[in-house]
């Protein structure tokens, strides 16, 4: 099992749908995790941080659950500029512990 | 945003030459990073440098050599690449504080250098 897996997608939403993404990690000793967005042939930019069950910031909502060992992205009302890929990183302690995911690519269309 | 500058921006260069990726942060952080990222492929973790000391080499090879004067700059020295080391080399910064890295820790991405060998 891959320490971090994501979906890759493609996600292609209608504008003003919600979307979400789940992210598992095999590591149970995981203590934090993030959300970044990465525009085409851009740097990757940190949406969201997460420490304990979840985290809200305007339309989207990152969900963590610690039994099943996921999180989960929601982005609600998808705008065309939510179009890009999204990496899931999780941080098991300390620099040498953090993973990321591939990624999973959202297409919002018009 | 210019927290975190790469340059060059794009670079083509042949098997033979030798070229330096520069990195910058303005952010105050205590460490930098440098990662390879291919097509479909996760970021890969090249090196880790904490108050100007490397502390992580994740087994990259020789041609590929760092270096970090100060906190705020970071290089990457490459010399005799081959076709598939081309990808977008990329810089991060996070605050970093010793012994152990916080799980807090929070990495900033430069623009990235987009680096093709021929």
């Amino acid at each position: 099992r891959k320490e971090v897996e994501q979906d890759p997608g493609p996600f292609n939403v209608p504008e003003g749908a919600t979307v979400a993404f789940n992210c598992t990690y095999s590591n149970s000793a995981s203590q934090s995790f993030f959300w970044y967005r990465q525009d085409c042939r851009k740097e990757p930019k940190l949406l969201m941080s997460v420490y304990s069950s979840g985290n809200e910031d305007g339309r989207f909502t990152a969900q963590l659950n610690r039994a099943s060992q996921y999180i989960s992205l929601l982005i609600r009302d998808s705008k065309l500029s939510d179009s890009a890929t999204y990496l899931c990183v999780v941080n098991s302690g300390g620099y040498q512990k953090v993973t990321f995911g591939t990624g999973t690519k959202l297409q919002v269309i018009p | 945003e210019t927290g975190v500058t790469q340059t060059p921006r794009h670079l083509v260069m042949g098997m033979t030459n030798k070229k330096s990726l520069k990195c910058e942060q303005h952010l105050g952080h205590n460490a930098m990073y440098w990662y390879k990222q291919s097509a479909k492929k996760p970021l890969e973790l090249m090196f880790v440098y904490s108050l100007e000391e490397r502390v992580e080499n994740n087994s990259v090879p020789s041609r590929f050599s760092p270096e970090c004067p100060n906190s705020s700059h970071l290089f990457l020295h490459l010399h005799t690449l081959q076709p598939e080391d081309s990808a977008l080399y990329l810089c991060a910064s996070s605050q970093g504080d010793l012994p152990l890295f916080d799980y807090t820790d929070t990495q900033y991405f430069g623009p990235g250098t987009r680096l093709t060998v021929l």
